[in-house]
């Protein structure tokens, strides 16, 4: 049974590109959601893909969009990026249709802005 | 007010103690509560759910709720040196999920 995978491992970006990083969840999952997290800090959540759809979304600008698809994979890409973007970036799948339920973290995208 | 307010540690325990790990929110509208393992440099990893008041026991790990007076709590039985890492607190409330900003166990072998 195959669990959270995502990819790149680890990315150097530099300030001002556009970064797009990948998400499969886990076998029977249909819900991804993407989280940033500082060192130090808990995870933050950036938004919620079901369905194809951006089910709700946190206290991050336009400049992160995503998309899931059809095979509830997804992606998270971040334009004009910043230094302070730099952060482990987590997709974490779930199967749900009503709520919160209990999620699967990957192994992260570790992206460096320069 | 942070949403989820958890202490910072390092929390020092021997092996082979308890520790005892806790965790205050502020919206008395989350439903689920969820504690997650991160070692160093890895992702977190889900070890306890629960979504009613009282007390959850799955191993060595036991959840207790308290939705009257917002706290969740995390207590690790016979600690062992492998327990060593950072616990985060969750909420769920909806589709978004709320992280504390975890608290650094350390077991003493």
């Amino acid at each position: 049974d195959a669990g959270v995978t995502q990819s790149p491992t680890h990315l150097i970006k530099t300030r001002g590109q556009q970064v797009t990083l990948r998400c499969s969840p886990k076998s029977g999952h249909d819900t991804v959601s993407w989280y940033q997290q500082a060192l130090g800090q808990g995870p933050q959540f950036i938004f919620q893909y079901y369905e194809e759809e951006e089910r709700q979304r946190g206290n991050f600008p336009d400049r992160f969009s995503g998309h899931q698809f059809p095979n509830y994979s997804s992606e998270l890409n971040v334009n004009a990026l910043l230094l302070g973007d730099s952060a482990l970036y987590l997709c974490a799948s779930s199967s749900g249709t009503g709520g919160s339920y209990e999620q699967y973290f990957g192994p992260g995208t570790r992206l460096t802005v320069t | 007010q942070k949403e989820v307010e958890q202490n910072s540690g390092p929390l020092s325990v021997p092996e082979g103690a308890i520790a005892s790990l806790n965790c205050t929110y502020s919206d008395r509208g989350s439903q689920s509560f969820f504690w997650y393992r991160q070692y160093s440099g890895k992702s977190p990893e889900l070890i306890m759910f629960i979504y009613s008041n009282g007390d959850k026991e799955d191993g060595r790990f036991t959840a207790q709720l308290n939705k009257a007076s917002q706290y969740v709590s995390l207590l690790i039985r016979d600690s062992q040196p492998s327990d060593s890492a950072t616990y985060l607190c969750a909420l769920g409330g909806g589709f978004k999920t709320i992280f504390g900003a975890g608290t650094r166990l350390f077991v003493k072998a």
